[in-house]
């Protein structure tokens, strides 16, 4: 079965501070999801990343997969407050395998922005 | 609105009472999941519907139970084989099974 390993496991920034949290596969990914997680919420699904090299953005927050799709990065620029959570990487099987959707998770990121 | 919704949000039973944990959606998607989290670990997939009247084990099904009558329904029974209960229960679903998963709020079952 294929493997998340999601690093640190948990980062304290001062606000302003950029940060980067990666999740490494142990197999080539087929599709890499990125979620935040309020503690005790659902989870919020922030991009999807499908192709190697590709990378996305949405308002702070930037993801990459890297060229191998081994690799992905979620790195925050400026942090806030409010980017406070769990960040979890999910992955849709590898490639050359069968997916039906089936996501496996990393252990999550806890991060704490102190004002 | 459209959205996912479980209920309840907390829920206590006492040891060997089987339970159910609601999840609904109106989102018209044809895929629901049902997932475990526990502290420090992601989240692990135990049952999963690509369509109505279809389901599949995910990787830790042992001890729960879905049924998928309706295609906005996809209820998960954690019965008395289950030997570690008690956790975080979140459900999912996505318009097919190739895109991303919208997940509903939670439920907090505590097995006393």
């Amino acid at each position: 079965s294929q493997e998340l390993e999601q690093s640190p496991q948990s980062l304290i920034v001062q606000e302003g501070k950029n940060l980067t949290i990666n999740c490494t596969s142990s197999k080539t990914l087929y599709g890499l999801y990125w979620y935040k997680q309020k503690y005790g919420e659902g989870l919020i699904f922030l991009m999807m990343l499908q192709k190697g090299g590709e990378e996305k953005s949405h308002e702070k927050i930037t993801a990459k997969l890297d060229e191998k799709k081994q690799q992905s990065s979620l790195h925050i620029t400026a942090s806030q407050p409010s980017h406070a959570g769990i960040y979890l990487c999910g992955a849709e099987g590898y490639a050359g395998g069968t997916s039906y959707g089936k996501l496996t998770f990393g252990q999550g990121t806890i991060l704490t922005v102190h004002p | 609105d459209g959205g996912i919704t479980q209920s309840p949000k907390y829920l206590f039973r006492k040891e060997g009472q089987n339970v159910t944990l609601s999840c609904e959606q109106n989102l018209n998607h044809d895929a629901m999941y049902w997932y475990r989290q526990d502290p420090g670990q992601g989240l692990r997939l135990i049952y999963y519907s690509q369509i109505v009247n279809d389901f599949q084990k995910g990787d830790i099904a042992e001890g729960y139970s879905v049924s998928r009558e309706k295609k906005e329904s996809f209820p998960l029974t954690v019965t008395s084989a289950q030997k570690n209960p008690t956790a975080f229960y979140l459900c999912a679903s996505s318009p097919t099974v190739y895109n991303e998963q919208f997940f509903g709020p939670g439920t907090r079952l505590t097995v006393l």
